[in-house]
């Protein structure tokens, strides 16, 4: 069983302020590492992915994966009430007996006040 | 468009009675899964297919079948619902597997099951 652990929520930050997810996962052979963003009712839909270590920034959302320490970060700046979301963090191997498996995180619930 | 289809998106039914969700994806993708999603524990993989006639199970597959005859479609099975099988189910496609090689996963709408 692979494990993927997120920051317990649910975080609550003002309009304006940087948002910050945490996602851990237990198997080192771990190559694919994605956010998924889920509104209430609604099916994920990917925000980032990231595959190797380091920082990958796309518009407001940076993410931040480092492999030795098995971690992976979504932050969100300047967060607007639009964000208001449930953040999925999901990894997979891509190899071996578990290609084909993507193993989600329990998610972390975000609210944006204005 | 492309999409992932998913039919019924709701369904309240008996303990019992055989049910069948549709799956259905427009884009060619060959790898295809089912999870379920409950409060407080996320999403939680039922069955995978990597290609037609190909399919494997995923964390939860007791109680559920599937089948690929097609590449298109992929149904999901109850052959005898209980209560416990209410949640929320979610079929993905994707052209390869688990999101990999920058290929990510397209969600269906998603279907509410409840198992009376």
């Amino acid at each position: 069983q692979k494990e993927v652990e997120q920051n317990s929520g649910p975080l609550s930050v003002p309009e304006g302020a940087i948002a910050s997810l945490n996602c851990t996962y237990s198997d080192r052979g771990s190559q694919s590492f994605f956010w998924y963003r889920q509104y209430s009712g609604k099916s994920p839909e990917l925000i980032m992915s990231i595959y190797s270590n380091g920082d990958k920034e796309d518009g407001r959302f940076t993410a931040q994966l480092n492999k030795a320490s098995q971690y992976v970060s979504l932050l969100i700046r300047d967060s607007q009430p639009s964000d208001s979301a449930t953040y999925l963090c999901a990894v997979n191997t891509d190899r071996g007996s578990t290609l084909g498996r993507l193993y989600f995180g329990r998610g972390t619930q975000l609210t944006v006040w204005p | 468009e492309a999409q992932v289809t998913q039919n019924p998106r709701y369904l309240i039914t008996v303990t019992g009675k055989k049910l069948t969700v549709t799956c259905s994806q427009n884009m060619n993708h060959e790898y295809m899964s089912w999870y379920r999603q409950d409060p407080g524990l996320g999403l939680r993989q039922i069955y995978y297919s990597m290609n037609v006639e190909v399919t494997d199970k995923g964390d939860v597959p007791e109680g559920y079948k599937v089948s690929r005859k097609e590449k298109r479609n992929f149904p999901l099975i109850l052959e005898s619902p209980s209560p416990n099988q209410t949640s929320l189910y979610f079929c993905a496609s994707s052209l390869s597997p688990g999101g990999g090689s920058n290929q990510p996963q397209h969600f269906g709408d998603g279907t509410r099951l409840s198992i009376l």
